[in-house]
């Protein structure tokens, strides 16, 4: 079945140590997305991309690094800059902005990091 | 800018009884979608409802709807004949057409469901 796989589900870091999350997709999809939830708050965009080789920074990107080197994937890396990284971390990815789905979000598990 | 409130935190509903979960959004664009998200405890959002504005009939899905009042930029949920299942955070959702990226999410409605 196509879907979005993220990993891990759970990750424990260090403070000052670089993290990275995994997103894989196999639905042929050309946008992905990665947003942070924080408890009582909505969902808020770190970085997105459109397209491979390409990416853009959301709202919430200091302290973050994303690349797109390949379509079926779109890894995010909590840097040691990134001041409060605990938080529950969601992969999205639609078709893109011209197919009838184009606003429909596909979201992975997610994954959650904690800082120890 | 656009901007999306969900005014209760939390509901809660009978077993096959209906609820109703309330969705305002503010924004001067005339052409957008608005989506229902729901979030169960395992985490992964799933859509549950969607709405283009440029439509004027409620969407639909089953024992989902929605009431959509564009002038009034209302657009609420209404579960029928509640299920267990249904347990979740609820997340309404602002989209401008053609740009996916902008959506903006309100803070969510935690909904529980009581047998």
């Amino acid at each position: 079945d196509g879907g979005i796989t993220q990993s891990p589900k759970y990750l424990f870091r260090k403070e000052g140590q670089n993290v990275t999350l995994s997103c894989e997709q196999n639905l042929n999809h050309d946008a992905m997305y990665w947003y942070r939830q924080d408890p009582g708050q909505g969902l808020r965009l770190i970085y997105y991309s459109q397209i491979v080789n390409d990416f853009q920074k959301g709202d919430i990107a200091e302290g973050y690094s994303v690349s797109r080197e390949k379509k079926e994937s779109f890894p995010l890396t909590v840097t040691s800059a990134q001041k409060n990284p605990t938080a529950f971390y969601l992969c999205a990815s639609t078709s893109g902005l011209t197919s009838s789905g184009a606003n429909v979000l596909t979201f992975g598990a997610g994954s959650r990091l904690t800082v120890l | 800018a656009q901007t999306v409130t969900q005014s209760q935190p939390e509901m809660s509903v009978q077993e096959a009884e209906t609820v109703t979960l309330s969705c305002t959004y503010d924004t001067s664009e005339s052409d957008y979608y608005l989506f229902w998200y729901k979030q169960p405890p395992s985490r992964q959002m799933i859509l549950v409802i969607r709405q283009e504005a440029y439509k004027q009939q409620n969407a639909t899905e089953n024992r989902f709807s929605v009431n959509f009042q564009k002038a009034a930029k209302s657009f609420s949920l209404k579960i029928s004949d509640s299920q267990l299942g249904d347990a979740a955070m609820y997340f309404c959702a602002y989209g401008h057409a053609g740009n996916n990226r902008k959506l903006i999410w309100g803070l969510g409605t935690s909904l529980a469901v009581n047998p």
